[in-house]
């Protein structure tokens, strides 16, 4: 495999269910990323990981939970959510987050409805 | 504060040429992205603008202007393919993106 994957693709869950989503990058990058993309929205940087450490948390519920267990994968782990959650759920990579810009690679998202 | 404005629906002719613009309001200046996603896909990388002017790479083209806060991608000699959402975004002063909202591209035969 080559990229970023996300898994799964697509999730219906129930307020009171827990899942979580998989991110794994294959790009040898440090950073990683989740964003909340709702319908005609811009995207929403939920998280942001760099070598494994969270480097910045933007005011994210915490039903919300990231982990990255090592710089190639990240999850977002999912509880009690909320209908208004419903949206497609972006991982992201990239050389570093710190000390200048980085092209992000984007994987292909989970699309996630919660009723 | 930061902002970035972009239409949010374009609709153009197979063939033709479409120019998208983006306008930014930033702190500072990082550079500007474009970036192509097609639905229900991943956003991939289009370009990177960091001084002013225009690049061209192919049927895509971008420009910057930093002392207007503009930025444009035009598309030339258009295909059905180039049916997706174009997304400009800027780094914050931290180097995280901020993004608009895209502009969705429609292409009619």
């Amino acid at each position: 495999e080559t990229g970023v994957t996300q898994t799964p693709r697509h999730l219906v869950m129930g307020m009171t269910n827990k899942k979580s989503l998989k991110c794994e990058q294959h790009l040898g990058h440090n950073a990683m990323y989740w964003y909340k993309q709702s319908a005609k929205k811009p995207l929403e940087l939920m998280f942001v990981y760099s070598l494994e450490e969270r480097v910045e948390n933007n005011s994210v519920p915490s039903r919300f939970s990231p982990e990255c267990p090592n710089s190639s994968h990240l999850f977002l782990h999912l509880h009690t959510l909320q209908p208004e959650d419903s949206a497609l759920y972006l991982c992201a990579s990239s050389q570093d987050v710190s000390g200048g810009v980085d092209t992000q690679y984007f994987g292909p998202g989970t699309r996630l409805t919660v009723l | 504060g930061q902002n970035i404005d972009q239409p949010t629906e374009m609709t153009a002719t197979e063939g033709a040429i479409v120019q998208i613009n983006c306008t930014y309001q930033t702190s500072g200046f990082n550079g500007l992205f474009w970036y192509q996603q097609h639905a229900g896909e991943a956003p991939t990388f289009l370009s990177y603008n960091v001084l002013d002017g225009l690049e061209e790479k192919g049927r895509f083209s971008s420009f910057l202007s930093r002392s207007k806060g503009y930025s444009y991608l035009l598309l030339k000699e258009l295909q059905m393919k180039d049916s997706a959402s174009y997304l400009c975004a800027v780094p914050d002063s931290n180097y995280q993106l901020i993004w608009g909202a895209g502009t969705k591209l429609i292409i009619k035969p």
